[in-house]
């Protein structure tokens, strides 16, 4: 299987900030990943595709980047409703995995 | 509207078995995969699997082949997740999930991810 290490875990951050979060893959896989934003008691959202592509709906301050085994989303100015939890996910194959996923809370 | 709609919350014993449904609307439920995933309680996202309904084409993931059946019923636009003897690790909820796709350089390749979520069942299994 194709692991993915998320880094941070756990991101504490104001309102207004810029983050970044870090997926890396054990091994390539071009450009098949995704990012989603899951907040509690809720289902996951579809964020981004294709590493950089952003889905239909979707803040133009979130972005994704980067190819091969390592990827980032970036959040320009953190708002009030993006605390939440972030999930990147590999599609290279039908052996799909998960990020263990980033925290991201108020400071 | 594109949806996924899922069955309700289930409380079961161990040893009991289960079968929880996906029932998608608004587009053409043969043409696109349909994922499961499971999140145990205050855990992250873990992929079980996915079924292509026009054919029944089904993927597991290592971690779960054996432990539970994904099957669909295309007729009625349903996907199933099911389990033959249930055990209290099994509590958690599960999602359901299309996979979209877009093709990429005139395609010559695919790109793909999960575009349209149900809203989780939870099974609670406990004695």
């Amino acid at each position: 299987d194709i692991q993915l290490t998320q880094s941070p875990s756990f991101l504490s951050a104001s309102v207004g900030d810029r983050v970044t979060i870090t997926c890396r893959a054990s091994q390539g896989i071009s450009s098949y990943l995704a990012w989603y934003q899951q907040k509690p008691g809720k289902a996951p959202k579809l964020l981004i595709y294709a590493a950089s592509t952003l889905q239909s709906g979707v803040p133009s301050r979130f972005s994704g980047s980067g190819s091969g085994t390592e990827f980032t989303l970036t959040i320009s100015s953190l708002q009030p409703e993006d605390f939440a939890t972030y999930y990147c996910q590999q599609l290279n194959s039908y052996l799909i995995t998960f990020g263990q996923g980033t925290r991201l809370e108020i400071k | 509207e594109v949806q996924l709609v899922q069955s309700g919350a289930e409380v079961k014993k161990p040893g009991e078995s289960l079968k929880i449904s996906c029932k998608g609307s608004g587009y053409s439920f043969t043409s696109y995969w349909i994922g499961w995933v499971r999140q145990m309680p205050g855990k992250g996202l873990e992929w079980m699997g996915i079924i292509y309904p026009g054919d029944s084409d089904t993927r597991y993931s290592p971690s779960f082949q054996g432990q539970v059946t994904i099957s669909a019923d295309k007729s009625i636009s349903t996907a199933y997740l099911q389990w033959s003897s249930l055990k209290a690790s099994d509590t958690a909820m599960y999602y359901c999930a299309r996979r979209g796709v877009v093709p990429a350089n005139g395609g010559v390749y695919y790109y793909y991810y999960m575009d349209v979520w149900g809203k989780g069942t939870t099974v609670t299994v406990s004695s």
